[in-house]
């Protein structure tokens, strides 16, 4: 079974300020993905970024990034240059490769203000 | 390319009733997922489909069920529906079964509101 772990509490962010979102994670897999996807308050799960557990680089996707640790098991979100669109939940997830069941965390509250 | 849609967007039922989502994935995705969002447990898998057959279901009664046609597009069904059951459900569309590289992408989701 996998277990994602996201524990920081809401945070207010300065629009064009970079925001780090933590993650770290738990599985007995060798082999997995993982997950960022952003939540509106519409509802809409959003993809953002993929990486894989076999990627020797840390994946990138205009102004995210992942900032891959395995060893660490950890998968922290970056978001540079914060917008006001950027507000929203954002949730870790990550499934095995031999499947696409998901397993999310609890989510990270993000407000970004002017 | 079309996204992933979910009909209806919202839905309201009473107790007792049974209730069917519906959801049409990214054309040319052959795998289906369900989850559920509530704001006690967060998002939880529902099950998976994959070219017509269920090849994962997580923890929910029997009254959760699903299935997928031939075109890739899921259908889950609620019966006997209980207050508990209100939550936003999520259907997410992905091109493979699994592997590398295998981005799933999620429908704008069915908020359902048992009374």
């Amino acid at each position: 079974a996998q277990k994602i772990t996201q524990t920081q509490p809401g945070m207010f962010v300065q629009e064009k300020e970079a925001v780090t979102l933590d993650c770290t994670y738990d599985t007995s897999d060798q082999s997995y993905g993982l997950f960022w996807y952003k939540q509106p308050s519409s509802g809409e799960m959003i993809f953002l970024i993929y990486q894989g557990s076999y990627d020797e680089q840390n994946a990138t996707e205009g102004r995210y990034s992942l900032n891959f640790q395995k060893a660490r098991k950890s998968a922290n979100l970056v978001i540079s240059a914060s917008q006001l669109g950027d507000s929203a939940m954002y949730f870790c997830a990550m499934s095995p490769y031999g499947n696409n069941r998901l397993a999310f965390g609890k989510g990270n509250q993000v407000v970004v203000i002017p | 390319k079309a996204g992933v849609t979910q009909t209806p967007r919202y839905l309201i039922k009473t107790r007792g009733q049974q209730v069917t989502l519906s959801c049409s994935p990214i054309s040319g995705h052959r795998s289906v997922s369900w989850y559920q969002q509530t704001p006690g447990q967060g998002l939880q898998f529902l099950f998976e489909y994959f070219s017509e057959t269920q090849r994962n279901k997580g923890n929910f009664p029997g009254r959760f069920s699903g299935r997928q046609f031939s075109n890739s597009r899921s259908e889950m069904n609620v019966s006997t529906l209980e207050l508990g059951d209100s939550a936003l459900y999520l259907c997410a569309s992905s091109f493979l079964a699994g592997g590398p590289g295998n981005e799933q992408f999620f429908g704008p989701g069915t908020r359902l509101t048992v009374l």
